[in-house]
């Protein structure tokens, strides 16, 4: 299977515990995104990576939230001192864009991985 | 702020037949168009793109139309079939930004 992969796909946690999640790309991809996803709404973008480089966080990622991507392959997820309003879908996702076939079809679509579904009680 | 709207939150059409999702965006940077497909407890897949120098791209049983000035783009699937029922998303990205916006979705009924 050459897809996304998450892990673990379900976490239940107490509310003030950390938690962190893992995500594999797809091998040859460099970028790397983590998305999270409540109930009748789409994802919402955290933050992405580029190799090993983080370069966009959305104002969504507190300052209880870090995610790394040390080797610019796998990339972990942390959320630490949990709250109930954590409770969502995180999706992973990732892509290897060509900048300079962008507007060409089928460059830039993201895929995803199948999410880790947090629950915090 | 949504910048990007789907309007329906849910579609139901007789299979066979053709269904139209539809999606509006306010953000005018945006100049790439995405439609996913979610079943529950599955991330979304990626269905198909268009970009803004194009106003149709068709593959196979879908095809999605932009009109950039209405800032209107719909996704066409015919014939219809039970496996479509799932929920779909529209989503747009802008050349300098690599997030993508989603909307809320459209859960799509296909009816035998």
């Amino acid at each position: 299977d050459t897809g996304v992969s998450q892990d673990p796909r379900h976490k239940i946690t107490k509310r003030g515990q950390n938690v962190t999640f893992r995500c594999d790309p797809i091998s040859e991809h460099n970028r790397l995104y983590w998305y999270r996803q409540t109930l009748g709404q789409g994802p919402e973008f955290l933050t992405y990576f580029q190799n090993e480089a983080q370069l966009e966080k959305s104002r969504l990622l507190s300052d209880r939230f870090s995610a790394e991507r040390p080797k610019g392959s796998f990339s972990t997820l942390e959320i630490q001192r949990t709250e109930q309003g954590d409770s969502a879908m995180y999706l992973c996702a990732s892509s290897s864009p060509n900048p300079g076939t962008r507007l060409a079809e089928s460059t830039y679509e993201q895929y995803f991985g199948p999410g880790t579904r947090l629950t915090v009680t | 702020d949504q910048q990007v709207k789907q309007n329906s939150p849910s579609l139901s059409v007789q299979e066979g037949r053709i269904s139209i999702l539809n999606c509006d965006y306010t953000n005018s940077m945006f100049d790439y168009f995405l439609w996913y497909k979610k079943y529950p407890a599955e991330g979304p897949t990626f269905l198909i793109s268009i970009s803004s120098i194009k106003d149709k791209n068709e593959d196979g049983r879908f095809t999605v139309f932009l009109n950039k000035s209405a800032k209107h783009l719909s996704l066409h699937i015919v014939p219809s079939q039970p496996g479509d029922s799932a929920v779909y998303f529209c989503a747009a990205s802008a050349y300098r930004d690599d997030k993508i916006i989603f909307g809320k979705g459209t859960r799509l009924h296909i009816l035998p």
